[in-house]
């Protein structure tokens, strides 16, 4: 799996859109941009995923470069409960693979009031 | 659906010793993947179960071992205890061929003294 670059710690105001960068140069064509979160002293839990283009949930936006090089995870309306760290993780999608992942140290988000 | 469930969530075990954590897969899913989370750092894959064979292994030694029983559910196993063992022990699962997302258990969090 590609390895990702992420800002150590983030802090957002609530309400406000929280932006969130991933670095991943060395994706290859056949692999997935993935988001999890994890809440203090909880497991991580899936946010999103896409492939090249840009794609929305319920809990996020995910923007992916062109180029796939980098991508942005949004939230657009920020809450105290968004407090997590947030792992950017690039992966082949499909099979065995899916609970087979390899995490960095993420990005801490603080959302203040 | 209970998702992923964990037992014990908590554990204290003495050096030396030998522990077991288990793990009940969310309904439909057939892969278990468990991880070690060391204090400040990103999950750890340990291994991957399907089919009740190990499929997958990570960089840890023989003394972590696991077993997947016909109902899906997982257990690890860690022999002789180090105090570097200590950790928040986590089971994900998914669903083999189709699954693109994994689901995460809360943890077992496990001390050696």
């Amino acid at each position: 799996d590609a390895k990702t670059t992420q800002p150590t710690s983030m802090d957002c105001a609530e309400g406000r859109a929280a932006n969130l960068p991933c670095n991943h140069s060395t994706i290859s064509g056949n692999e997935y941009v993935y988001w999890y979160r994890q809440i203090h002293s909880q497991g991580p839990q899936y946010i999103i995923h896409g492939l090249k283009n840009n794609e929305t949930n319920e809990m996020a936006s995910l923007i992916i470069t062109e180029d796939r090089k980098s991508s942005t995870l949004i939230l657009p309306h920020a809450t105290l409960r968004d407090t997590a760290v947030y792992y950017c993780i690039v992966r082949v999608a499909g099979g065995g693979t899916a609970s087979k992942l390899t995490f960095g140290t993420g990005t801490r988000l603080q959302v203040t009031l | 659906d209970a998702g992923v469930t964990q037992s014990p969530t908590h554990l204290i075990k003495t050096r030396g010793q030998q522990v077991t954590l288990r793990c009940s897969p969310k309904s439909g899913h057939d892969t278990v993947s468990w991880y070690q989370q060391a204090l400040g750092q990103g999950p750890q894959f340990i291994f991957q179960y399907y089919e009740e064979e190990e499929r997958q292994r990570g960089n840890f030694p023989d003394r972590f071992s696991g077993h997947q029983f016909p109902n899906y559910s997982s257990e690890l196993n860690v022999n002789a205890l180090l105090l570097g063992d200590s950790a928040l022990y986590l089971c994900a699962s998914s669903e083999d061929g189709r699954g693109t997302e994994a689901f995460f258990g809360q943890g077992t969090r496990l001390t050696v003294v």
